[in-house]
């Protein structure tokens, strides 16, 4: 079962930033936050991931806070094209499983 | 170009059959996975190998199987015994190296009629 819970669905304006929040409850103290995403009928995308630091990449942002149970992945110019279903979960880095909840669907509206 | 090939993308079988889809990666990846994804839902985990000759079942196993006889293949069988195989199903594959980030194939999309 996925460990991780998120929003089923959020719309954010084209141009505007996208904050999707992940609530991380149980995650452990090696584990890492990792966000993909998957546009209708395809493979999921890796986004980012990261430890306990705040990580930016040419994609997106990651903040996770202090206590590490939540996570927000930020588009900062939210585009058509990122409109997809986002997943986020937590693995160990000695993990081999990787559980993927239903996800949260932006729609980017134009 | 390096990556995941699943084949075939589209495949439409009557019930009782067996089936065969195929994952092959030109990643050096050590370790793949199958995943299944119905409508609306998020993906679960069928079966994983972390090396060849090697793997374990995932939350929905029951129905399927698998081998592992080279590195670059992972082919996943559904049986007859799989009541509901119709599915979006995507393999994918991971380099412990590469900080445990898993790299997907485009899908086969199994219908039974």
């Amino acid at each position: 079962d996925a460990k991780t819970t998120q929003p089923t669905s959020m719309d954010c304006a084209e141009g505007r930033a996208a904050n999707l929040p992940c609530n991380h409850s149980t995650i452990s103290g090696n584990e890492y936050v990792y966000w993909y995403r998957q546009i209708h009928s395809q493979g999921p995308q890796y986004i980012i991931h990261g430890l306990k630091n705040n990580e930016t990449n040419e994609m997106a942002s990651l903040i996770i806070t202090e206590d590490r149970k939540s996570s927000t992945l930020i588009l900062p110019h939210a585009t058509l094209r990122d409109t997809a279903v986002y997943y986020c979960i937590d693995l160990a880095n000695t993990g081999n499983q990787f559980y993927f909840g239903t996800g949260t669907s932006l729609t980017v509206i134009p | 170009d390096g990556g995941i090939t699943q084949s075939p993308k589209y495949l439409f079988r009557k019930e009782g059959q067996n089936v065969t889809l195929s994952c092959e990666q030109n990643l050096n990846h050590d370790a793949m996975y199958w995943y299944r994804q119905d409508p609306g839902q998020g993906l679960r985990l069928i079966y994983y190998s972390q090396i060849v000759n090697d793997f374990q079942k995932g939350d929905i196993a029951e129905g399927y199987s698998v081998s592992r006889e080279k590195k670059e293949s992972f082919p996943l069988t559904v049986t007859s015994a799989q009541k509901n195989p119709t599915a979006f199903y995507l393999c994918a594959s991971i380099s412990h190296d590469r900080a445990n980030v898993l790299t997907f194939g485009a899908g086969s999309r199994l219908t039974v009629l």
